[in-house]
């Protein structure tokens, strides 16, 4: 079946950090993979994804790259910012167009 | 563009209430779905809808919920009689088609006491 496993939170880092959340999936098929972000207050937004091996999706200096043959798709940022604080959601998209969240991971970036 | 809007935000019942939730979502968008997330986890979906038709309903806990979309525009969430494990937020998402990107309303949390 379709399951999405993603690093436990919450992570705490310091303005200007690197950030990596991990996020593994098993799936059947050829899933499209994607990150969400939900600030404070708000609702699920997405941030980034891709639809196949290798590709890239980017936003907002965030990245994550579709690693077929490890079952990843690990988000990445060169700088946080305090602005950057929120709850991270991997989720992929199933053959049958049904999709799957991971457990969500709290990002809290301190001055 | 408006943004897909839920009502109530929030809502406190007692176990065998019931209790109803609304969606309206962005104009023209086709899909509307309903997601169940439970404290500390992932959003789950209950049901897709495809204008006014059910895509998806496996996930939907037919005994006590129910979901329709009688116009193919807003639609209701419905649990009759909640049960205490239905605490969560109930998210309402919607996309022009079923495999354009979704767009989340705030969500309505729920409290069964």
């Amino acid at each position: 079946g379709n399951s999405v496993t993603q690093m436990e939170g919450p992570v705490t880092l310091s303005e200007e950090a690197f950030l990596t959340i991990n996020c593994t999936y098993t799936a059947t098929g050829y899933p499209s993979l994607f990150w969400y972000v939900q600030y404070p207050g708000e609702g699920l937004q997405l941030l980034l994804k891709a639809t196949k091996a290798d590709d890239k999706g980017s936003n907002k200096g965030f990245e994550a790259t579709y690693r077929k043959e490890t079952t990843s798709f690990h988000l990445e940022k060169g700088s946080v910012q305090v602005s950057d604080s929120a709850v991270y959601f991997c989720a992929l998209r199933g053959t049958g167009n049904q999709f799957y969240f991971g457990t969500g991971t709290s990002l809290t970036v301190i001055p | 563009e408006a943004g897909v809007a839920q009502s109530p935000r929030y809502k406190i019942i007692e176990k065998r209430q019931s209790v109803a939730f609304w969606c309206n979502p962005i104009s023209g968008h086709a899909t509307l779905y309903w997601y169940q997330q439970i404290l500390g986890q992932g959003p789950k979906l209950l049901i897709q809808f495809q204008n006014n038709g059910v895509v998806d309903d496996s996930q939907l806990p037919k005994d006590r919920f129910s979901a329709e979309r009688l116009k193919g525009v807003d639609s209701t969430l419905k649990i009759q009689p909640a049960k205490l494990e239905d605490s969560a937020v109930y998210l309402c998402a919607s996309s022009q088609q079923v495999q354009e990107t979704q767009y989340f309303g705030p969500g309505t949390r729920l409290l069964v006491l």
